[in-house]
């Protein structure tokens, strides 16, 4: 079945320097794929999303890029703030039998400090 | 704040005790999907439902159960509670029924002891 592995964390930075989160996947046909954010005590919120081969989605100041060739979809930002400190969740969306449903990695916790 | 409400927030049960947990969509979505977050995972798909029907369900035993009333509003039942059940419970909803417009609520904490 598909399944998302992302690196695991916590992975701790200081402000404006530069982050990258890993994420490989596997799936029987071809995904739309996404990042979403969880800040404490919040639920998921997405960050951006990509449907097809070599898109790229980007928003605040994050960029991932659907690689079909290597399976990845790794999260960059140029220069985090401690405001980015969350737990980042890859996930990819397949309709198959159990309809539309997410399947998400583990989660990479990052932290920034001042 | 998406506009989709959880309640309660947090839970205590015991084993073999059952639960219902809530959901209300967001204004105008018609189609409601719970997730289950074990601590330091991710979420795991439960099911969905659409226009009051599931359409489509997760790896999970037939003691986790659903419903979606006309107003679009939702409960996740969970019957024989195990301690394995301990998470926090997610829905999330959207108008399309197409993820790339999926709106999480803030969960539900559920503790079984």
């Amino acid at each position: 079945g598909d399944s998302v592995t992302q690196m695991e964390g916590p992975v701790t930075l200081s402000e404006e320097a530069f982050l990258t989160i890993n994420c490989t996947y596997t799936a029987t046909g071809y995904p739309s794929l996404f990042w979403y954010v969880q800040y404490p005590g919040e639920g998921l919120q997405l960050l951006l999303k990509a449907t097809k081969a070599d898109d790229k989605g980007s928003n605040k100041g994050f960029e991932a890029t659907y690689r079909k060739e290597t399976t990845s979809f790794h999260l960059e930002k140029g220069s985090v703030q401690v405001s980015d400190s969350a737990v980042y969740f890859c996930a990819l969306s397949e309709i198959n039998n159990a309809g539309n449903m997410l399947t998400f990695g583990g989660g990479t916790r990052l932290m920034v400090k001042p | 704040e998406t506009g989709v409400t959880q309640s309660p927030t947090h839970l205590i049960k015991t084993r073999g005790q059952q639960v219902t947990l809530r959901c209300s969509s967001q204004s105008g979505h018609n189609t409601v999907s719970w997730y289950q977050q074990a601590l330091g995972q991710g979420p795991q798909f439960i099911f969905q439902y659409y226009r009051e029907e599931e359409n489509g369900r997760g790896n999970f035993p037939p003691r986790f159960s659903g419903l979606q009333f006309p107003n679009y509003s939702s409960e996740l039942n969970v019957n024989a509670l195990e301690l394995d059940d301990s998470a926090l419970y997610l829905c999330a909803s959207s108008s399309t029924g197409a993820n790339e417009k999926l709106f999480f609520g803030s969960g539900t904490q559920l503790s079984v002891l």
